[in-house]
């Protein structure tokens, strides 16, 4: 199984939207509704922001949604703030014989 | 609350054995995944494997598969990942996670801390 594709960096001015996509195959970002996205601020553990591509956990604000076509999942931060300055990283579940992959990861800057 | 807490920080050499710790509490153990996850310098996030502790139902990701075993102890809610002869290329953080929902087995909404390990001769 090969990673999920990200790019490595995005970046946005305060208020501005950006938006990250993760692309995979139809093995995993498209065959399943299973595709999640953390939030890893630099020496913390990751922080679940999306799950089965477009709900949010209880406390993560709603600026962060979540959509999915075909075999691509993108992550939207809208309203940016400085605090929104992370790496992030799209996973998929991939059938039950296999583990959930991740993406290798997007560096998201706040100008 | 649900919390994890994984062992301290380990400075090993190549060829030594290695078992860190995960600490599951505030929720029914038994019926949650656990998953591990390594991350190494300066890189990103990689699935390791996960155990379903009711049954120790594991599985593994092909690239640790034999190079790791993982492991859980119903009695004292407690998951394990171990080596049994450390490379350096093993040097990472391992984090151990539990799924956001009952069920699921792929969004994990619940980290340890995270326990540093380094291997170096």
């Amino acid at each position: 199984q090969s990673a999920l594709t990200q790019p490595p960096s995005a970046s946005g001015s305060p208020g501005q939207s950006v938006t990250i996509s993760c692309t995979g195959t139809s093995s995993d970002v498209g065959g399943y509704d299973y595709v999640s996205w953390y939030q890893q601020h630099p020496g913390k553990a990751p922080k679940l922001m999306i799950y089965d591509v477009t709900k949010r956990p209880s406390g993560v604000p709603d600026r962060f949604s979540g959509s999915k076509s075909g075999n691509t999942a993108s992550l939207t931060v809208s309203g940016l703030q400085a605090d929104d300055e992370a790496d992030y990283y799209c996973s998929a579940y991939a059938g039950p014989q296999h583990l959930g992959m991740f993406g290798g990861g997007t560096k998201l800057t706040v100008l | 609350e649900v919390q994890l807490v994984q062992s301290g920080a380990e400075v090993k050499k190549p060829g030594e054995s290695l078992k860190i710790s995960c600490k599951g509490s505030g929720y029914d153990f038994t019926n949650y995944w656990i998953g591990w996850v390594r991350q190494m310098p300066g890189k990103g996030l990689e699935w390791v494997g996960i155990i379903f502790p009711g049954d120790s139902d594991t599985r593994y990701s092909p690239s640790f598969q034999g190079q790791v075993t993982i492991s859980a102890d119903k009695s004292i809610t407690t998951a394990y990942l171990q080596w049994s002869s450390l490379k350096a290329s093993d040097t990472g953080m391992y984090y151990c996670a539990r799924p956001y929902n009952w069920g699921d087995r792929a969004a994990f909404g619940y980290w340890g801390q995270g326990t540093l390990v380094t291997v170096s001769s």
